[in-house]
């Protein structure tokens, strides 16, 4: 079993659609969450970092954090075609034995906004 | 707007070569990762630097692969021999000494080895 799972996808929605984008986890030492969006061919852009549980939210996109169910979630309101790439959540427990974070990355869920 | 900047966007190899990828992280920046990233998966660290020291590399294949930051600003990842299973999207990402889980990643080296 992958520490952290993620739906690849892919997931289609018209234009306008609220998107709730999610990821589950085994290990209860996670407590910073990220979400990355990832274009075609480029790098992955951070787009949320969140600490423990709650929620945060940031124009149009909502991280919600349950760690009593290792669970995590993007919202986006208002979706747009821009808004098409593959969405990557990751994790880290805190300082490693090495004295720094490391990330575990899920394998990402391609999101589709058709106008 | 600072970015990490990498260098070559695209190689294409023969298995058997050596391939040499660079990366300049953002200014000020003192931990530099490389990340393999295999089409339709997340990506995985290979290696991590913080200034000039490697503090991780736990996963990198050091019977072929080799990562250097002599000065501790910019970096380069080779890999001799390149093998076909090494065809993948190579991240660099850079984060500030104080906030290492915020990664800022840069545009990917994507390597095929025929």
């Amino acid at each position: 079993q992958k520490e952290v799972e993620q739906d690849p996808g892919p997931l289609s929605v018209p234009e306008g659609a609220i998107v709730s984008l999610n990821c589950t986890y085994s290990n209860s030492a996670f407590q910073y969450f990220m979400w990355y969006r990832q274009y075609s061919r480029k790098g992955p852009e951070l787009l949320m970092y969140t600490y423990s549980s709650g929620n945060k939210e940031d124009g149009r996109f909502t991280a919600q954090v349950d760690k009593s169910s290792k669970y995590i979630s993007l919202f986006i309101r208002d979706s747009q075609p821009s808004d098409s790439a593959t969405y990557l959540c990751a994790m880290s427990a805190g300082l490693m034995n090495t004295g720094f974070q490391k990330l575990v990355f899920g394998t990402g869920t391609r999101l589709l906004v058709s106008p | 707007e600072a970015e990490v900047a990498q260098s070559p966007r695209y190689k294409i190899t023969e298995k058997s070569q050596a391939v040499a990828f660079w990366c300049d992280p953002i200014s000020g920046h003192a931990t530099l990762y490389w990340y393999r990233q295999i089409l339709g998966q997340g990506p995985e660290l290979l290696v991590q630097f913080q200034d000039e020291s490697v503090v991780d590399d736990s996963q990198l294949p050091k019977d072929r692969f080799s990562a250097e930051r002599l000065k501790g600003v910019d970096s380069t990842l080779k890999i001799q021999p390149a093998e076909l299973g090494d065809s993948a999207m190579y991240l660099c990402a850079s984060s500030p000494r104080d906030s290492t889980n915020e990664q800022f990643f840069g545009p990917g080296t994507r390597l095929t080895v025929l």
